[in-house]
């Protein structure tokens, strides 16, 4: 089954402990981006991916990093979390980047406290 | 950058009626637009994609429209049911080489029984 699998479903944890969200896909898409999804303000997204080894930021890019040594993994690093990172995040692919549909994984509910 | 607005926040309708969504944009006209449906806590779900050459586009009881002079998508379900209760996104592709999809805020949708 076409799938983008993100882990975990549910994170919690604390100010400055650096923590990795995974994300894969199995559908041989070049294009990777990682979303999160506040109250009021919609989807934002943080980085991207155009292919291997070829990342960029979005538009809320401050406090994360991210990473593509394979096609089919994207993960998010937060290196020192902050209580202000607290969000739904969302990895999604694409065949290309800006002519294709979005897939969409379950989500990353992440609380830091 | 571009913006986009959906008509309202939340919207209730009784099941078996038309629902309609709107989503407006500013800026540039893009070459196509899609529509997502985002259950809580989970992913966007792609929907229709619709391009700017076609007026309307079916899928079973959804419809969506496109008028670039307008700027705006209108987005319909027919017959709607408890089911379809959910929030909609509208999303527009990147304005140029690496820039992002925009999203919408979303319509929340409740069908009453």
């Amino acid at each position: 089954e076409a799938q983008v699998t993100q882990n975990p479903r549910y994170l919690i944890t604390v100010t400055g402990k650096k923590l990795t969200v995974t994300c894969s896909q199995n559908m041989n898409h070049e294009y990777m981006s990682w979303y999160r999804q506040d109250p009021g303000l919609g989807l934002r997204q943080i980085y991207y991916s155009m292919n291997v080894e070829v990342t960029d930021k979005g538009d809320v890019p401050e406090g994360y990093k991210v990473s593509r040594k394979e096609k089919r993994n994207f993960p998010l690093i937060l290196e020192s979390p902050s209580p202000n990172q607290t969000s739904l995040y969302f990895c999604a692919s694409s065949r290309r980047q800006g002519n294709e549909k979005l897939f969409f994984g379950s989500g990353t509910q992440l609380s830091v406290l | 950058s571009q913006k986009i607005e959906q008509n309202s926040e939340a919207l209730n309708i009784q099941e078996g009626k038309t629902a309609t969504l709107t989503c407006n944009y500013t800026n540039y006209s893009p070459a196509y637009l899609q529509w997502y449906r985002q259950d809580p806590g989970r992913g966007p779900v792609f929907l229709l994609l619709i391009r700017e050459n076609e007026k309307e586009k079916r899928k079973e009881r959804l419809k969506v429209t496109f008028d670039t002079t307008l700027k705006q998508s209108l987005f319909h379900i027919t017959a709607s049911q408890p089911a379809d209760s959910a929030t909609y996104l509208c999303a527009l592709p990147p304005g140029g080489y690496g820039q992002n999809f925009v999203f919408g805020p979303g319509t929340r949708l409740s069908v009453l029984p």
